[in-house]
């Protein structure tokens, strides 16, 4: 267990509607990270932050925004979902770029 | 840009044989990632691998990285049941991205 949680877990939504999913982490890491996980693609990056409002875009960013105001926390919104995002949703942290990435528990979304 | 190509994507094999899955890789990095993913369940790493001719091992499993070739392998020794799991590498790209195989689907038989 790294200490870190998603919020919620599971989630269904509707298209055209905003979705925030929420990363917590409890050990002070400086980067944090949000992919998607689809059959046939493995993991793939979404978003990352290197520090507190210091965020970067990942392989497949559009259509997402995020935003990190603490350290401990890791905001991820689809501002108008669409049914493309369903997805599974893994937070990861690390303490820089060379470290094991430790991943959260996963967010399971469905748009209809 | 990097890609990444894990294969076999499916495999099944018998409790006590050895196999391995193979991780091959574009351009050059400097690291590289070997998950376990159960399924429903979140990633477990494994092993990282930060050097050419890195090899590290834990129990049944070995992995190894030849930067030069730009491949690395997950050797399994005398499989067992609990082995049974999806496998990821994942391969350092830039200075913060990580670009993930599609993963081997591993089942083990008895």
């Amino acid at each position: 267990d790294a200490g870190i949680t998603q919020s919620p877990r599971h989630k269904v939504t509707e298209t055209g509607t905003p979705v925030t999913l929420r990363c917590h982490q409890t050990e002070n890491h400086r980067y944090m990270y949000w992919y998607r996980q689809d059959p046939g693609h493995g993991l793939r990056l979404i978003h990352y932050s290197y520090g507190v409002k210091d965020t970067d875009k990942g392989e497949v960013s559009d259509g997402y925004s995020v935003s990190r105001s603490k350290t401990e926390d890791f905001l991820l919104t689809l501002e108008s979902a669409t049914s493309s995002q369903t997805s599974v949703y893994f937070c990861a942290i690390n303490s820089g770029p060379q470290e094991t990435q430790y991943f959260g528990p996963g967010t399971r979304l469905l748009v209809l | 840009e990097l890609k990444v190509e894990q294969n076999p994507l499916f495999l099944s094999m018998q409790e006590g044989k050895n196999y391995t899955i193979y991780c091959n890789y574009s351009t050059t990095s400097d690291r590289l990632y070997w998950y376990r993913q159960d399924p429903g369940k979140s990633l477990e790493s494994l092993f990282v691998l930060l050097s050419n001719g890195a090899v590290k091992q834990e129990g049944r499993l070995m992995a190894s990285l030849d930067t030069k070739a730009r491949l690395s392998t997950l050797h399994i020794t005398a499989a067992v049941h609990d082995l049974s799991a999806t496998y990821f590498c994942a391969v350092g790209y830039n200075n913060n991205d990580m670009r993930f195989g599609a993963g081997t689907r591993l089942t083990v038989k008895p």
